[in-house]
């Protein structure tokens, strides 16, 4: 089946450390996406990729980079972890041919930094 | 500054009841709207939609009802079923690009 998966699961790190977090999907959608969630926070958009050549910051770009080595590829990464990045992150992705651009979310990792 | 608001954290009901699950928004520009559902450890998944040429949208148990002039949504789920517990999030966007995810709400179905 199709999938949206999410590697590594669950990570944790020292502050100062440079990790990241890697998404791949199976479903051929063109857009993806990286949020984060936070307790009493929601979901907050970090970055987002329309295509290979397409990258754009979204709320919450700050302390992080993203790179999009594929269409199927997508990677976070944290250039000098700090511990108020400790959070669950999400990577979705859609298909810019459907009428309300529904995103199809990862498993999610679970990021603790110490 | 949150442009997506869920007031109720949480939300518990009895099997075969109404849930009625709220949301309100803060930009007059949104005009797409979805419902996404998650269970512990898993990723949200998608529910239910509307645009702001609708007022109702409807799919099975689930339906979703538009005001625009309050800037407010709520997801209807009726009858509601144990295997519905879970937390809802309401998702807005203005341009179906960048959608902006409230704080959402955990609902508990009780048997």
């Amino acid at each position: 089946d199709a999938d949206v998966t999410q590697t590594p699961r669950n990570r944790i790190t020292k502050t100062g450390k440079r990790i990241m977090l890697e998404c791949s999907q199976t479903k051929g959608h063109d857009r993806m996406y990286w949020y984060r969630q936070d307790p009493g926070l929601g979901l907050r958009l970090i970055y987002y990729s329309f295509d290979v050549k397409d990258i754009n910051k979204g709320e919450i770009s700050d302390g992080y980079s993203v790179s999009r080595q594929a269409q199927a590829k997508f990677s976070l990464s944290l250039e000098s972890a700090i511990p108020n990045q400790t959070a669950l992150y999400f990577c979705a992705t859609s298909d810019s041919g459907r009428l309300y651009n529904e995103q199809f979310f990862g498993p999610g990792t679970r990021l603790t930094v110490l | 500054d949150q442009q997506v608001k869920q007031n109720s954290p949480s939300l518990s009901v009895q099997e075969g009841r109404i849930s009625i699950l709220n949301c309100d928004y803060t930009n007059s520009m949104f005009d797409y709207f979805l419902w996404y559902k998650k269970y512990p450890a898993e990723g949200p998944t998608f529910l239910i939609s509307i645009s702001s040429i609708k007022d109702k949208n409807e799919d099975g148990r689930f339906t979703v009802f538009l005001n625009k002039s309050a800037k407010h949504l709520s997801l209807h789920i009726v009858p509601s079923q144990p295997g519905d517990s879970a937390v809802y999030f309401c998702a807005a966007s203005g341009s179906g690009n960048q959608f902006y995810f409230g704080t959402g709400t955990s609902l508990t179905v009780i048997p």
